[in-house]
């Protein structure tokens, strides 16, 4: 149980175009799910922490007009880095929890992103 | 301020040997601790959890120990296998934050066959 399923796992784009990542629990319902970016041979940092029904809220020094986070249901949040630039490159993750303090929360696989 | 370090970024042990990883944490609010393992270009898979009201939970060859009064915790596996090679981090959170987590930079484990 607890499986998060992250699409596309691989993202090859021109600077200046919108890419959008999906995050889905696939056999659980997730009120909060979290985006993460890792840069190589770095730790996750957390980007936002994606609701269900309400607006994200973002960690500091996360640009929300840049990254957009969209959580329509509870088996799934979006993912849109607009207008994106090289500098955008990177290993997005999300993850999601069963709920409650005390939960781990389970990752997907990934969407490693490459703006050319 | 890191409030999660992992000081050896990398550990080499011999298969079937133990492995000790290490992680010091700096806020005395954190009360869940957790260990992940990471492949590369993978998400990380969780391995095991604690709570501050425990020391010590084991599952299988991985067991976590946490020392509060110290702000340390550590993974054990035991007997370490070629497969556990992978990068271990260890990660906290603390009531009220909204179920955020806050990462350790990791720790490159490698198990010599």
């Amino acid at each position: 149980g607890a499986v998060v399923s992250q699409h596309p796992s691989w993202v090859i784009c021109k600077s200046g175009t919108s890419v959008k990542i999906e995050c889905r629990s696939l056999d659980f319902q997730a009120t909060t799910m979290f985006w993460y970016r890792q840069f190589p041979k770095q730790s996750l940092m957390l980007m936002a922490t994606s609701n269900e029904g309400s607006k994200a809220t973002y960690e500091q020094g996360v640009e929300k007009d840049k990254f957009l986070i969209n959580h329509a249901s509870l088996t799934l949040s979006t993912l849109t880095v607009t207008s994106a630039h090289p500098e955008d490159s990177s290993f997005y993750i999300c993850s999601a929890s069963l709920g409650g303090q005390l939960q781990p929360q389970h990752f997907g696989d990934g969407t490693r992103l490459s703006i050319l | 301020d890191q409030q999660v370090k992992q000081n050896s970024p990398s550990l080499s042990v011999q298969e079937g040997r133990i492995s000790i990883l290490n992680c010091d944490y700096t806020n005395s609010m954190f009360d869940y601790f957790l260990w992940y393992k990471k492949y590369p270009a993978e998400g990380p898979t969780f391995l095991i959890s604690i709570s501050s009201i425990k020391d010590k939970n084991e599952d299988g060859r991985f067991t976590v120990f946490l020392n509060k009064s110290a702000k340390h915790l550590s993974l054990h596996i035991v007997p370490s296998q070629p497969g556990d090679s992978a990068v271990y981090f260890c990660a906290a959170s603390a009531p009220d934050s909204s179920y955020k987590l806050i990462f350790g930079s990791g720790t490159r484990l490698l198990v010599r066959p």
